[in-house]
């Protein structure tokens, strides 16, 4: 059972153009949201977050927005470079008992940004 | 600031043999987590230490087991690999046990299974 869900295994855009990367979740008991990026042959890099309690978060090109209501939550990126070419997971905090807690990812989406 | 670092990188093991896979946090950093990044299933959580402790453990079979120093490095164990342990390897660390905060990751040790 994916609880979360990049259904977009793809992307392409033009250079300065914005890109919109969508996840969707099932679990209401997430309590904080992160967008990770990944380069081959390197470990997921932090990009922007967002706590439940929020529905924007802004960050220089990145913006994260959440709709509760709907379970979604979208990573926009203005003006794309050649340079955000990778793959983008989203995450969710699954928090445990103890304080403990654990991310929950979406399989991923390749962001291709053509010059 | 150095940042999380794995070891090995990659690893060659063949199925019924055990392997251990090394990680540093982030100096200051006393909580690491381990995830397996597959091309079939994504990045799963295995489980979190803080403090020397498990606290938090994902649905993996016993076979998967790991442990935290004192100084907060930690390792995790694979016994018997079976060919589908073939995976990408990540180790993360955060500063607080406690409420939501990112998570930073290594590079990850590549294992392979023959």
């Amino acid at each position: 059972d994916q609880q979360v869900k990049q259904n977009s295994p793809s992307l392409s855009v033009q250079e300065g153009r914005i890109s919109i990367l969508n996840c969707d979740y099932t679990n209401s008991m997430f309590d904080y949201f992160l967008w990770y990026k990944k380069y081959p042959a390197e470990g997921p890099t932090f990009l922007i977050s967002i706590s439940s309690i929020k529905d924007k978060n802004e960050d220089g090109r990145f913006t994260v927005f959440l709709n509760k209501s709907a379970k979604h939550l979208s990573l926009h990126i203005v003006p794309s470079q050649p340079g955000d070419s990778a793959v983008y997971f989203c995450a969710a905090s699954d928090p445990a008992q103890g304080g403990s807690e654990k991310l929950v990812f979406g399989k991923g989406t390749k962001l291709t940004v053509n010059p | 600031k150095a940042g999380v670092t794995q070891t090995p990188r990659y690893l060659i093991k063949t199925r019924g043999q055990q392997v251990t896979l090394s990680c540093s946090p982030i100096s200051g950093h006393r909580s690491v987590s381990w995830y397996q990044q597959t091309p079939g299933q994504g990045l799963q959580f295995l489980f979190e230490y803080f403090s020397e402790t498990q606290r938090n453990k994902g649905n993996f079979p016993g076979r998967f087991s790991g442990r935290q120093f004192s100084n907060s490095r930690s390792e995790m164990n694979v016994s018997t690999l079976e060919l589908g342990d073939s995976a990408l390897y990540l180790c993360a660390s955060r500063y607080l046990a406690g409420g939501p905060n990112e998570q930073f990751f290594g590079p990850g040790t590549r294992l392979t299974v023959l």
